[in-house]
């Protein structure tokens, strides 16, 4: 089956800019997560879908990071403006039902390379 | 609070050598464990789980994990290493209010040497 596609896989802009990072999850995944990666520290969550609507948005800095997810299938998120902290690998990832991370297998994008100057 | 601590950001074993790579955890109930690998230019995809049960825990690749509630340890284990396990390894505990999040370590990156 294909898998979880992201894009773009890298990205480089200037503080203050904004970016837009797509993901497409596997086909039939009810919920949708986002992750960011920042070098040297785990996968910390930012946002998480159960089909289009939010279950989980509390570690989301939500005056500059928003996302959605239309018609529960892909979901773009955005940052604006940008800042130096926010250089970071953003993964996507998907499972097939509703249980959470916890309950279900997850299947992780490759994800996008931020770099912000 | 939730949180895992992963023993030595890089470890380095030669092919055929044992791979031990270490998690340690705390959890205010009792936890799902999960380790994750990711190669290069590839996503996580998930190695192994332990929910309840059996605490040996074995999976993908040849690896497995023995969960020690008295250590509140989780570490990984590989009898014999090859050149293709080479990965970034993380371990994860389930966050707090039920099984719905993942708190994941900061990693551990494994070398294999020929």
């Amino acid at each position: 089956e294909a898998g979880v596609a992201q894009s773009p896989r890298y990205k480089i802009i200037e503080k203050r800019q904004s970016v837009a990072f797509w993901c497409n999850p596997i086909s039939g995944h009810a919920t949708l997560y986002w992750y960011q990666q920042i070098l040297g520290q785990g996968p910390k969550l930012l946002i998480q879908f159960q089909n289009n609507g939010v279950v989980d948005d509390s570690q989301l800095p939500k005056d500059r990071f928003s996302a959605e997810r239309l018609k529960g299938v892909d979901s773009t998120l955005k940052i604006q403006p940008a800042k130096l902290e926010d250089s970071a690998v953003y993964l996507c990832a998907s499972s097939f039902g509703t249980g959470g991370a916890g309950n279900e297998k997850l299947f992780f994008g490759s994800g996008t390379q931020l770099s912000v100057l | 609070a939730q949180s895992v601590t992963q023993l030595g950001s890089h470890v380095s074993v030669s092919e055929g050598a044992l791979v031990l790579l270490r998690c340690n955890y705390s959890s205010s109930v009792p936890p799902y464990l999960f380790w994750y690998v990711q190669y290069p230019n590839q996503g996580l995809q998930l190695l192994l789980k332990y929910t309840t049960g059996a605490t040996l825990v074995k999976g993908i690749n040849g690896f497995e994990a023995e969960f020690k509630k008295s250590e509140t340890s989780f570490h990984l284990t590989k009898p014999s290493a090859h050149m293709s396990d080479a990965a970034e390894y993380f371990c994860a505990v389930t966050g707090s209010g039920g099984y719905n999040k993942l708190i994941f370590g900061a990693g551990t990156r494994l070398a294999v040497h020929p």
